[in-house]
């Protein structure tokens, strides 16, 4: 069974462009979520999605955006990127949404921003 | 703010031994508790998931859970080399709420 895929796993922008980050599940999961992971606060939430419908959002600034797709793949966006945007953003998904919690994480995109 | 705190390490232990992680979380009302094992590159791998108070094993792996305390810990039982990593404890709160992830400790299993 193939895992989480996410494209691309690298990219460099500079700030102020946008970028957008792409996830397909595991085959018949219907949950996805986001998460952007630094060294210094390590995994923090952004959001998670199930049947096309944001169920939860993290607190971060509206430049983080995201939606589902019917066929359950995901993407996001982060317009106007700065610096600070510089991290690895992991998708995870669930068979579920909420419900036991157990998350299967993909391999992540890692951004620069200079 | 829903917190889930860990010592950061590093927690250094001779091969073979036990180790200990912790974690401390502040919402009583959590339901799901999580460890996952992140290689350095590499993604989060759930390793346990724990529900209910008490102790659940799973070959090397011991997950603790007290929720009077607000506390549970992972042991690893005769340590190798290649536990060494970045262990993460996550917490789902009840109702409709995301994963928090504590920070992490870092294992160093050293032969």
């Amino acid at each position: 069974k193939a895992g989480v895929t996410q494209t691309p796993r690298y990219l460099i922008k500079t700030r102020g462009q946008q970028v957008t980050l792409s996830c397909s599940p595991i085959s018949g999961h219907r949950s996805v979520s986001w998460y952007q992971q630094t060294p210094g606060q390590g995994l923090q939430f952004l959001f998670e999605y199930f049947s096309e419908t944001q169920r939860n959002k993290g607190n971060f600034p509206g430049r983080f955006s995201g939606r589902q797709f019917s066929n359950s793949r995901s993407e996001m966006n982060v317009s106007t990127l700065e610096l600070g945007d510089s991290a690895l953003y992991l998708c995870a998904s669930s068979p579920v949404a909420g419900g036991t919690g157990e998350l299967f994480f993909g391999e992540g995109s890692r951004l620069t921003v200079l | 703010q829903k917190e889930v705190e860990q010592n950061s390490g590093p927690l250094s232990v001779p091969e073979g031994a036990i180790a200990s992680l912790n974690c401390t979380y502040s919402d009583r009302g959590s339901q799901s508790f999580f460890w996952y094992r992140q290689y350095s590159g590499k993604s989060p791998e759930l390793i346990m998931s724990i529900y209910s108070n008490g102790d659940k094993e799973d070959g090397r792996f011991t997950a603790q859970l007290n929720k009077a305390s607000q506390y549970v810990s992972l042991l690893i039982r005769d340590s190798q080399p290649s536990d060494s990593a970045t262990y993460l404890c996550a917490v789902r709160g009840s109702g409709n709420t995301p994963l928090v992830f504590g920070k992490g400790t870092r294992l160093s299993v050293i032969a």
